[in-house]
């Protein structure tokens, strides 16, 4: 079945520093979608993306949409304590598809 | 917030119980689903409705059962759940199925079935 690859699974960082995570495919997707999950909440649209090649921020955070559309990353830059959570890439490939999501990449940001 | 609300938000059943799990929107959207979110595991989709209509259900047992009386409210009904059924439950809606129609989620709900 489709799937999409998160990495990386876990990541711990100084507050302060940038963050890198990204999502691939083995097929092509139409729409990326990046979402944060604090613990005990549900996930939280953050970014999405439509177009291939298609960079688009919210404040500290950057998303692209890769130009093969079987990719996507995410940065977030000059972290801060409220960043820690789960990050999810999703992605719906076709009109009517159901949206695939990835495993999540957990932020830990060390004091 | 996103619009999404879900109720209970912690729920602590007995594998003979029969309870519901209730989620609402009001932002006219026309798609909802339900999943479920185990510890160290992915999103696994649940159920699907558009329009009102069931139009997926993923191989989930029979003592999960959907019910969607209108576009803006959703339920689960749980009876006779299981130990490895207590997970995080999220209900998300989206205005349509369409590549652009953003999906927006609840809060949750977290079951404990002892």
């Amino acid at each position: 079945g489709q799937q999409l690859n998160q990495s990386p699974q876990s990541m711990f960082i100084q507050e302060g520093e940038d963050v890198s995570m990204n999502c691939t495919s083995s097929s092509i997707f139409n729409t990326w979608l990046w979402y944060k999950q604090d613990p005990g909440e549900g996930p939280v649209l953050l970014i999405a993306l439509y177009k291939a090649g298609e960079l688009t921020s919210n404040g500290r955070l950057t998303a692209q949409f890769g130009i093969t559309r079987k990719d996507s990353f995410l940065n977030i830059s000059a972290s801060i304590p409220s960043d820690v959570g789960i990050y999810f890439c999703a992605g719906q490939k076709d009109r009517d598809d159901k949206i695939i999501f990835g495993k999540g990449t957990r932020l830990h940001i060390l004091p | 917030e996103t619009g999404v609300t879900q109720t209970p938000r912690h729920l602590v059943m007995g594998m003979t119980n029969k309870k519901s799990l209730k989620c609402e929107q009001h932002l006219g959207h026309n798609a909802m689903y339900w999943y479920k979110q185990s510890a160290k595991k992915p999103l696994e989709l649940m159920f699907v409705y558009s329009l009102e209509e069931r139009v997926e259900n993923n191989s989930v047992p029979s003592r999960f059962s959907p019910e969607c009386p209108n576009s803006s409210h959703l339920f689960l009904h749980l009876h006779t759940l299981q130990p490895e059924d207590s997970a995080l439950y999220l209900c998300a809606s989206r205005p349509g199925t369409g590549l652009d129609d953003e999906q927006f989620f609840g809060p949750g709900t977290r079951l404990t079935v002892l």
